[in-house]
């Protein structure tokens, strides 16, 4: 596609669920970024993909949170057992590649609300 | 710890008047930054970015100044139209070891809104 997208655009689940977010990259583009976005915030770090080489977890606020992605293609997001702090938009950004200056490209965002 | 914040969480400003949104940031080791632009609904968009080695650059009705000596930046949106109206960050690109790629640190943003 043209851009980076993700689905779904909204979830609304209960406490204790378990959701999973999914995010498709520009195609080519070899690094993937998961940034998490409260109300009236700015964006957190997550966790980073760059190719084959082992994720960047440092970002994920508890061990509820994971991701996956497979090669350089499509990423999903899991969170086990949500709750009500993990309401947040959930962006996911893809770039050329992880060097400073190159422009991250950001998908629409999952909006997550956990009641 | 290191950040980066703006002054001011809401602009409101008359159509083609010319906004300014600021921006400060803490770490003095930062040599590059981002502007972007954020409409409702949507993820943040590139606007425009400045290397510590400028004061000045300038792009399509925007122009970012970047003071290095009280670490602060500004943007700068001329005949401001509505389609502007958007929330806008600053952001650092944190580049630590290659396992990290360039996480982007942005701040509460300002949430900018034209008046027609």
């Amino acid at each position: 596609g043209a851009g980076v997208s993700q689905s779904p655009s909204n979830k609304v689940t209960e406490k204790g669920k378990d959701v999973e977010l999914r995010c498709d990259p520009i195609s080519g583009h070899t690094a993937l970024y998961w940034y998490r976005q409260r109300l009236g915030q700015g964006l957190e770090f997550l966790i980073y993909f760059q190719g084959n080489s082992a994720p960047d977890k440092s970002g994920l606020p508890s061990d509820r949170f994971s991701a996956e992605r497979t090669g350089e293609s499509v990423s999903t997001l899991t969170i086990q057992r949500t709750q009500q702090e993990d309401s947040a938009v959930y962006l996911c950004a893809s770039s050329l590649d992880g060097r400073a200056r190159v422009e991250q490209f950001f998908g629409p965002g999952t909006r997550l609300t956990v009641l | 710890g290191e950040s980066v914040g703006l002054h001011l969480p809401t602009l409101s400003v008359q159509e083609g008047d010319n906004s300014i949104i600021n921006c400060a940031y803490s770490n003095s080791a930062s040599d590059y930054f981002i502007w972007y632009k954020q409409e409702s609904g949507k993820g943040p968009q590139f606007i425009i970015d400045i290397r510590s080695n400028m004061d000045k650059r300038q792009g399509q009705r925007v122009t970012v100044l970047l003071n290095k000596t009280v670490k602060h930046l500004s943007l700068q949106i001329a005949a401001t139209q509505p389609g502007d109206s958007a929330v806008y960050f600053c952001a650092d690109p944190l580049t630590g070891p290659e396992t990290s790629g360039s996480r982007l640190t942005f701040g509460e943003g300002t949430q900018l809104t034209v008046n027609p």
